[in-house]
């Protein structure tokens, strides 16, 4: 019930193109969805985040979309370019504990 | 723009040796955790820590990990007795509010530890 699921693995897009990452959650108490992106070497930094009263939060490129019912929500990376080449991971959270998901590797060719 | 460092950047350790892994939160936040990723995988919650005691903690956080706030700026992970599997990178995190109020940890560097 604490899982966070993340697919796909890894993930090759072509410089332009959309980068799409899917994931899924089981508890419906968390409240509160942050995307996070890594880069080797570093810790994860915020990208952007959604409340689950919200279907759709876009910041520039980079838009959630989420499905309550579903329980799923998704990153579009849009205009993808190579400097988004990194693991980015999913999360979930309520109170102070954040769940990751796995990570998705991307790489983005030039 | 505000970091949280992590000291040092790499340790290494023998197994059943103990390790004080460091960390500076943001001067302003109050809210401090400690997660850890093993080389590969996900990031894993080991303990929240709020008002000078733990708030949550995971089932990784075992009697083995302590942490501490010993002087109102450093924020310590101690692993008492290393193990093996105790070789990840562990992330410090500092947040100024509660994440369900919409805003995230900000993360360090992180701390490899290896133990041999």
């Amino acid at each position: 019930q604490q899982q966070v699921k993340q697919s796909p693995q890894s993930l090759i897009v072509q410089k332009g193109g959309i980068s799409i990452i899917n994931c899924a959650y089981e508890n419906t108490a968390f409240d509160y969805f942050p995307w996070y992106q890594q880069f080797p070497g570093k810790g994860p930094a915020l990208l952007i985040a959604i409340r689950p009263d919200v279907s759709e939060k876009k910041e520039g490129r980079f838009t959630i979309s989420f499905n309550k019912s579903a329980k799923q929500f998704s990153l579009h990376i849009m205009d993808s370019q190579p400097g988004d080449s990194a693991t980015y991971f999913c999360a979930a959270s309520r109170d102070d504990k954040i769940i990751f998901g796995k990570g998705t590797r991307l790489h983005i060719l030039p | 723009e505000p970091e949280v460092t992590q000291t040092p950047s790499h340790q290494v350790t023998q197994m059943g040796q103990e390790v004080i892994l460091r960390c500076v939160p943001i001067s302003n936040h109050l809210y401090f955790y400690w997660y850890r990723q093993i080389l590969g995988q996900k990031v894993e919650f080991l303990v929240s820590f709020y008002n000078n005691e733990i708030s949550e903690k995971s089932e990784i956080f075992d009697d083995q990990f302590s942490v501490e706030r010993p002087d109102g700026s450093n924020f310590t992970l101690k692993i008492r007795s290393t193990k093996l599997e105790d070789s990840a990178m562990y992330f410090c995190a500092s947040s100024e509010v509660r994440t369900s109020l919409g805003y995230g940890y900000t993360f360090g560097s992180g701390t490899r530890l290896t133990v041999v």
